[in-house]
């Protein structure tokens, strides 16, 4: 079967990094989102990786092996306001994503 | 440009009556989705179009239809709703089908439905 992993929560200070894994099974592999959600709120874009390294995009940086199939988001000097959800969501054969259940970040003053 | 609008924001209904959740967009984009999203679980896709006038089964599509008569709309209906279906759902869309950069989803607002 199909499986998108990542921690259910976690915890982190203001003005610290965090870093949020995912891990994925998927049948076939047509790229990796990472989106923000905070609570009540639409899912947002923040990244995108189809080739192995990192991207990087102001405050938060994307990283992605496909060999290994994992992934991680990096979020450097944190900020009250990324407190929210992130998803991790994978593209398959069919070019439907796949979507991990979500990681609840805290942050801390 | 408003992007993708849903309604209603909320409603409560009752078992058994039928239920249409309305998706607009306003970015021309081709491919339009309906997910619900459950605590605990990632987002579940229910159905999708590639293109006006063609419609697909996602994940869990079971008590759930939808149409694309045109570009910009996308409803969703619930024919006789059940307790289970109770969740937020979200409409999204993107510029095409399928993986790769020009696919990222934007979504919708959603919409919170319990059914009692």
């Amino acid at each position: 079967g199909q499986n998108i992993d990542q921690p259910t929560e976690m915890t982190a200070t203001e003005g610290a990094i965090v870093q949020i894994n995912c891990t994925y099974q998927t049948s076939g592999f047509n790229g990796l989102f990472w989106y923000q959600q905070h609570a009540g709120e639409a899912p947002t874009f923040l990244s995108y990786n189809v080739l192995d390294g990192l991207e990087e995009k102001g405050r938060f940086s994307s990283f992605l092996s496909r060999s290994k199939g994992y992934s991680y988001l990096l979020l450097k000097e944190l900020q009250m306001k990324d407190s929210a959800s992130y998803l991790c969501a994978v593209g398959d054969s069919n070019y439907q994503l796949i979507w991990g259940a979500g990681t609840k970040l805290i942050i801390k003053p | 440009i408003a992007g993708i609008t849903q309604a209603p924001t909320s409603q409560i209904l009752a078992a058994g009556r039928r239920m249409t959740l309305r998706c607009t967009q306003d970015m021309r984009h081709n491919a339009m989705y309906w997910y619900r999203q459950d605590l605990g679980l990632g987002l579940r896709l229910i159905h999708y179009s590639n293109t006006a006038g063609t419609t697909g089964k996602g994940e869990v599509p079971d008590g759930y239809s939808v149409s694309r008569a045109n570009t910009d709309d996308f409803p969703l209906t619930l024919a006789s709703a059940v307790p289970s279906q109770t969740s937020v759902y979200f409409c999204a869309s993107s510029d095409s089908p399928g993986g790769g950069g020009t696919d990222t989803q934007y979504f919708g607002p959603g919409t919170r439905l319990t059914v009692l």
